[in-house]
């Protein structure tokens, strides 16, 4: 059974931002989010993590509301080389493993 | 660090016969991952290992798979014997902990049974 929500598909203008959505309305107290992306023919690559406060690094950003059911994942400034699956995960730090569901597939247009 | 390595790369092989696929680590990581992605079920692992120990393997399709971690620096996955059904593209992928929030991944094992 899912616990993540995202939709199949999203474009994005090369430059702009590209705001990928997930929602985890029965997301637990002690489950994290995480955000991998496969680009094609390669193996999946992690992004970024958060439990409850946005988070902020040198690929991405991720702000998950305040009620945790649902978060963004920000590419600022999105290139070509950013098209890829998308991956939205919800586990527990410790003692799962990953589920991975069928992402989201972003396309970045020149 | 060159990453996980995988080989082959690429392995076409007819019905019936032995495929064996082979995955080194990132050097000093202790946990292992093998995944299988095909377009009708994603992205699935199928079995892991935690300082060479299989810890679950339930995601193993059947008695046809095997895998093995004979040391720190090596694995491998075997079926045997091969099915169509069995063409995917197989992934190895390393971390430093069972359950780290990053996973490295190989480029994967395309493999093709006819």
């Amino acid at each position: 059974d899912a616990k993540t929500t995202q939709p199949p598909s999203m474009d994005c203008a090369e430059g702009r931002a590209a705001n990928l959505p997930c929602n985890h309305s029965t997301i637990s107290g002690n489950e994290y989010v995480y955000w991998y992306r496969q680009i094609h023919s390669q193996g999946p690559q992690y992004i970024i993590h958060g439990l409850k406060n946005n988070e902020t690094n040198e690929m991405a950003s991720l702000i998950i509301t305040e009620d945790r059911k649902s978060s963004t994942l920000i590419l600022p400034h999105a290139t070509l080389r950013d098209t890829a699956v998308y991956y939205c995960i919800v586990r527990v730090n410790y003692g799962q493993n990953f589920v991975f569901g069928p992402g989201t597939r972003l396309s970045v247009l020149p | 660090d060159a990453g996980v390595i995988q080989s082959p790369r690429h392995e076409v092989t007819e019905m019936g016969q032995e495929v064996t696929l082979r995955c080194k680590p990132i050097s000093g990581h202790n946990s292992l991952f093998w995944y299988r992605q095909t377009m009708m079920r994603g992205l699935e692992l199928l079995i892991y290992f935690n300082n060479n120990v299989p810890i679950d393997d339930s995601g193993m399709p059947e008695d046809r798979f095997s895998a093995k971690m004979p040391n720190a620096s090596f694995s491998t996955l075997k079926i045997q014997p091969s099915e169509p059904r069995d063409s995917a593209v197989y992934f190895c992928a390393s971390s430093s902990g069972s359950f780290s929030y990053e996973q490295y991944f190989g480029p994967g094992t395309r493999l093709t049974v006819t």
